[in-house]
C-alpha cells in the first residue's frame, strides 16, 4: 500500500446523480492531485492542490468540483456527469508540488456513468 | 503544451527475452520519472532521472535519460512474468507540471 487511500473503489452513477470521491493520505505530504485514466490514453491531470490551495485546474468541466479541506484529504464532487466521464480516477500525493518529488498514487475509483 | 509520447504501445515478450520501451518529449525536460501499473492496480513509482545522459539500474531494469533531456528509455533484461503491466514515463517541466505518456503495456509469454 502506498499510504494513499481512495473510496469508494467502484462507483456506478446515473447522469443526474451527485456523488463524491474521497482521497486520504497520512504521509505528511503537502501536494495532492486528481488524475483521470481512460483506456488507451495518457494519465490526465485534473487538479492540483498545494498546501490546501488549488494551484492547477487543467480545463476540467465544472461538473467536476474538487475540495481540499486539509492537507490530508481531497474530494472530487461529481454531478450531471456524462457517459464519457467513465474512467479510473486516481488520487496522488507528493511531498510538495516542486520538481524531483515522486507521486504516490491511491488505488483509484473505477467510475461508470450510465 | 508539452507532450510525452511512448512507444511501443504494446509489447509482447517471450519470457527470458529483453525489450526496450521509449519515451520521447516534444520539449526539453527537467526530469523524467517512470512508473509501473500492474493489471487492476495503480501506478507505482520506479525511478527518477534528472541529469543529462544519466543511467540508473534496478536489478534487471535499466533506465536512461538522453543527452538532450528529450527522451528516455527503459530496458528490461531476461523478462519474467512479474514484469507484466503498463510502464509509464512522466516528464517534468520547469513549471512543475508532470506530463504522463500513454504507457507501454507489457505481456509475457511463458
Amino acid at each position: 500500500e502506498t499510504g494513499v487511500t481512495q473510496t469508494p473503489r467502484h462507483l456506478v452513477m446515473g447522469m443526474t446523480n451527485k456523488k463524491s470521491l474521497k482521497c486520504e493520505q497520512h504521509l505528511g505530504h503537502n501536494a495532492m492531485y486528481w488524475y483521470k485514466q481512460s483506456a488507451k490514453k495518457p494519465l490526465e491531470l485534473m487538479f492540483v492542490y498545494n498546501f490546501k490551495e488549488q494551484t492547477e485546474n487543467n480545463s476540467v468541466p465544472s461538473r467536476f468540483s474538487p475540495e481540499c479541506p486539509n492537507s490530508s484529504h481531497l474530494f472530487l464532487h461529481l454531478h450531471t456527469l456524462q457517459p464519457e466521464d467513465s474512467a479510473l480516477y486516481l488520487c496522488a500525493s507528493s511531498p510538495d508540488e516542486g520538481l524531483n518529488t515522486e507521486a504516490f498514487f491511491g488505488q483509484g475509483t473505477r467510475l461508470t456513468v450510465v | 503544451g508539452q507532450q510525452v509520447m511512448q512507444i511501443p504501445q504494446y509489447q509482447h515478450v517471450q519470457e527470458g527475452e529483453d525489450f526496450t520501451t521509449y519515451c520521447n518529449s516534444s520539449t526539453t525536460l527537467s526530469n523524467i520519472q517512470w512508473y509501473k501499473q500492474r493489471p487492476g492496480g495503480h501506478p507505482v513509482f520506479l525511478i527518477q532521472l534528472v541529469k543529462s545522459g544519466e543511467v540508473k539500474k534496478q536489478k534487471r531494469l535499466t533506465f536512461q535519460f538522453g543527452e538532450a533531456k528529450k527522451n528516455s528509455s527503459l530496458h528490461i533484461t531476461a523478462t519474467q512474468t512479474t514484469d507484466v503491466g503498463t510502464y509509464f514515463c512522466a516528464g517534468g517541466s520547469n513549471d512543475y507540471k508532470l506530463s504522463f505518456g500513454a504507457g507501454t503495456t507489457v505481456t509475457v509469454r511463458a
